[in-house]
């Protein structure tokens, strides 16, 4: 079946520090996604991206959707200590209700 | 309420006991999901809803038994569960047009332990 590899798993970095994360498939994806959880909460959209080289900002968050359609990457400018949590590339077929979850990056930040 | 809601946020219970989980949505969606969190490993998609009817049964055991009674909200039935069941129980909505399916949105989940 379809399989999401994301990487890094974890990362710990010093508050202000850029923040970049990735996630490769096996497949071709028509829509990617990426989405933040926080301790004990669902999973909360930040950033849909639909077309293959897509680059797409929600504020100090950056997405791009891979030329292959096989990769996107999500980088955070400047982290501050509200970005802790884990974070989740998903990839979407067109047409497809199921969503392929990557393993989640865990992101610590040190003030 | 806005956006997607479960019920209870936590829940503990025996193997013999029997319980439901509850899923609602307020966002005029069309389908329904739901996942298992477990620590250390990817989403599991469950079931999906779509117009109510369920499409989606991804090899669940039948000690998970979903309903879905109306566009708005969705139950999962737990009977006889094994401890390796706990996990986060997360219910999503999306709307679903001409065979393609926007965003899922997720609610806050379900800590289940079972004992």
């Amino acid at each position: 079946g379809q399989q999401l590899n994301q990487s890094p798993q974890s990362m710990f970095i010093q508050e202000g520090e850029d923040v970049s994360m990735n996630c490769t498939s096996s497949s071709i994806f028509n829509t990617w996604l990426w989405y933040k959880q926080d301790p004990g909460e669902g999973p909360v959209l930040l950033i849909a991206l639909y077309k293959a080289g897509e680059l797409t900002s929600n504020g100090r968050l950056t997405a791009q959707f891979g030329i292959t359609r096989k990769d996107s990457f999500l980088n955070i400018s400047a982290s501050i200590p509200s970005d802790v949590g884990i974070y989740f590339c998903a990839g979407q077929d067109q047409g497809a209700q199921k969503l392929v979850f990557g393993q989640g990056t865990r992101l610590t930040i040190n003030p | 309420e806005t956006g997607v809601t479960q019920t209870p946020r936590h829940l503990v219970m025996g193997m013999t006991n029997k319980k439901s989980l509850k899923c609602e949505q307020h966002l005029g969606h069309n389908a329904m999901y739901w996942y298992k969190q477990s620590a250390k490993k990817p989403l599991e998609l469950m079931f999906v809803y779509s117009l109510e009817e369920r499409v989606e049964n991804n090899s669940v055991p039948s000690r998970f038994s979903p309903e879905c009674p109306n566009s708005s909200h969705l139950f999962l039935h737990l009977h006889t569960l094994q401890p390796e069941d706990s996990a986060l129980y997360l219910c999503a909505s999306s709307q679903v047009h001409g065979g393609y399916t926007d965003t899922q949105y997720f609610g806050p989940g379900t800590r289940l332990t079972v004992l």
